[in-house]
């Protein structure tokens, strides 16, 4: 069985830039993440899909992240326009179902706004 | 809102020792925990979850222990290897279903 697939592995911005990362989840798995982990921390959830609808995204930070999860498979993390603080890694994750279901990551896009 | 504690953030121990890796919470209402692994610059690994019904898991020489009623879990290594060294993380799911993960454990076992 495939994993989640994540591109790209990296990516070097200046601040102010617009950046977009992709996220293929496992076939079939109808619920998809994205997190944000910053050097140190713990994954923070921003955003969770099922299927190609929005659950959750009360920590997106909306005037500057989008994302979109077309046909309720591939999806796609914008960042427009980048700041400093937006260096970190992004994790893709999904699983088959809301809530009990364990989640399975992708590699992440490891990202440095310059 | 649900924080999660990992104690402590760096961990080394000898080849072969078992050893005890320490994760808190501070709402008890969780649905589960996962304990992950990552190694460096890559993702995440899941290694055991447990239902809120449940109190252990095991795999291995992995064991994951759940008491919601003081907010603990712990992840219990035996005879550790220097394939062991990762960041061990753990998350828990709340009543919204979301994860929320502790900063982690840095693990080194020396050979």
């Amino acid at each position: 069985e495939a994993g989640v697939a994540q591109s790209p592995r990296y990516k070097i911005i200046e601040k102010r830039q617009s950046v977009a990362f992709w996220c293929n989840p496992i076939s079939g798995h109808a619920t998809l993440y994205w997190y944000q982990q910053i050097l140190g921390q713990g994954p923070k959830l921003l955003i969770q899909f099922q299927n190609n609808g929005v659950v959750d995204d009360s920590q997106l930070p909306k005037d500057r992240f989008s994302a979109e999860r077309l046909k309720g498979v591939d999806s796609t993390l914008k960042i427009q326009p980048a700041k400093l603080e937006d260096s970190a890694v992004y994790l893709c994750a999904s699983s088959l179902l809301l809530g009990a279901y364990e989640q399975y990551f992708g590699p992440g896009t490891r990202l440095t706004v310059t | 809102k649900q924080e999660v504690t990992q104690i402590p953030a760096a961990l080394s121990v000898p080849e072969g020792e078992n050893l005890v890796l320490n994760c808190s919470f501070t709402d008890s209402a969780i649905y589960n925990l996962q304990w992950f692994r990552q190694d460096p610059g890559k993702g995440l690994t899941s290694l055991l979850l447990i239902q809120s019904s449940q109190r252990e898991q095991t795999s291995g020489r992995l064991n994951a222990s759940l008491d919601k009623s003081s907010g603990r879990s712990t992840l219990y290594i035996a005879a550790s290897q220097p394939g062991d060294s990762a960041t061990y993380l753990c998350a828990a799911s709340g009543s919204a279903r979301q994860l929320t993960f502790g900063s982690g454990t840095q693990l080194t076992v020396l050979p």
